[in-house]
Order: C-alpha cells, then structure tokens, then sequence
C-alpha cells in the first residue's frame, strides 16, 4: 500500500514568512509523528498526535510551531515567523497505533529559510 | 531522560567485508524499544528492526544481524559481506514505555566501496 506522503519536497521561503507542511499518513495509522532532522544530526522528536490531539507536543521548540489534525488523518505542521535556524528536513511518520508501534516515515520536506 | 550514542561517525569499507555498527543507549526505564533505521542518500528513513526489553534473542535477517545486550546497553548491528547498495547513514533509536517518541543516535555513515 502507499506509504507516508509529504508535501512539498521542497520548500524555500524567506525570513519572517509563514509555511505550511503536510503530511499524509498510512492509511488506518492513528498515530502521526513529526520530527525534525538538521544536517548531519538524528531526527529529533516534535509532536505526536493519536488521533486528532496532540498527545505529546514537548518537542516543538516554541509557540511559532502549531501542528494540527483535525479529521485524525491528514496532518499540518504550521511554522510562523520563519527564522534560518528552522531550515532543516521536517519528517513525518505514522504508526497504527501509538505505544511501542513501528514508526514508519515519510519522505520529508525539505525547508530552507533565507 | 533517555540518551542514544553512536559514537562512530563514519565507516568506510570494501565491499564483501563485514562491518558492525555500535549503539549504546541509556534509560531508566525497564520497558523500552530499541530500532535501527536506515536513511540511504534519498533521504526516507527505512525501518530495519525492533526489539524490545525483555527480548534479548539476537536476529538474523539475511545479510543482517543485531546483537542485543542489556548488560552493556548496547544494541549493535552487523553486516555480513556488505554491498554498495548498503552504503546509507544508519540510525539506532530508543523508545522508552513511557512514551511514543523516538530518541535517536547522530547517525554512522558507512560507504561500501566497489
């Protein structure tokens, strides 16, 4: 079957802008991930959804970053204000349920910020 | 807090040799998830395998094998007869029972040599 999609591959915007990223999960996967891989580093975690709450947004790194899935499958991760520190891969992943469930990732959005 | 430490950087090996990657993690947990991803050049993480806790049979997949020690917290992976099309950076990750979100290591990049 399809696998984790996102949306775009990449994006360039400018300081200051707002950007949108999308992900498209498994298909029956209620769990969502998104995590964020900077150059030559592991992903690191940002929030999870099961279902349509957020059940763990300890990682975003402040209130610019807002992620929601409001009918439990299709996921945004909204970035406001953008600054060059936010350039990184955005991955997202879903699982069919969360717990110890195997995540399984997407492609990832590549975003730079200039 | 849970921690993954690859200390290996970079592995740079002829093909057909065998090369085993290290992993060390730390938790307190006695309940926790070990993996190992594989994100090859095109970026998509690719899930490889899973263990958990209280499982310390090690596995063999093919060319593949994982080498799981809780009295050194390691969790280490070998590649027999190693192929180009293995050259990708590698990736360990915990996951503890108390949550669903992935810690991972920095990666070991390993180029397999014609």
């Amino acid at each position: 079957g399809a696998g984790v999609s996102q949306t775009p591959s990449n994006k360039v915007t400018e300081k200051g802008k707002y950007v949108e990223l999308r992900c498209d999960p498994i298909s029956g996967h209620t769990a969502l991930y998104w995590y964020r891989q900077s150059l030559g580093q592991g992903p690191e975690f940002l929030i999870y959804f099961q279902g349509t709450g957020a059940a763990d947004d300890s990682g975003l790194p402040n209130d610019r970053f807002f992620a929601v899935r409001p009918e439990g499958s299709v996921s945004t991760l909204k970035i406001q204000r953008t600054e060059r520190g936010d350039s990184a891969v955005y991955l997202c992943a879903s699982s069919f349920s969360t717990g110890a469930d195997t995540q399984y990732f997407g492609p990832g959005t590549r975003l730079t910020v200039l | 807090a849970q921690k993954v430490t690859q200390a290996q950087t970079e592995i740079s090996v002829v093909e057909k040799e065998d090369v085993t990657l290290d992993c060390v993690y730390e938790t307190r947990d006695t309940t926790y998830y070990l993996f190992w991803y594989k994100q090859p050049p095109s970026g998509e993480l690719v899930f490889l395998i899973r263990r958990n806790s209280f499982d310390e049979q090690n596995e063999i997949s093919g060319r593949y094998s994982w080498n799981f020690q809780k009295s050194t917290s390691s969790f280490n992976f070998t590649i027999t007869a190693s192929q180009v099309v293995d050259s990708a950076v590698y990736f360990c990750a915990l996951m503890t029972g108390a949550n669903s979100k992935l810690t991972f290591g920095k990666g070991i990049t390993l180029s397999v040599r014609p």
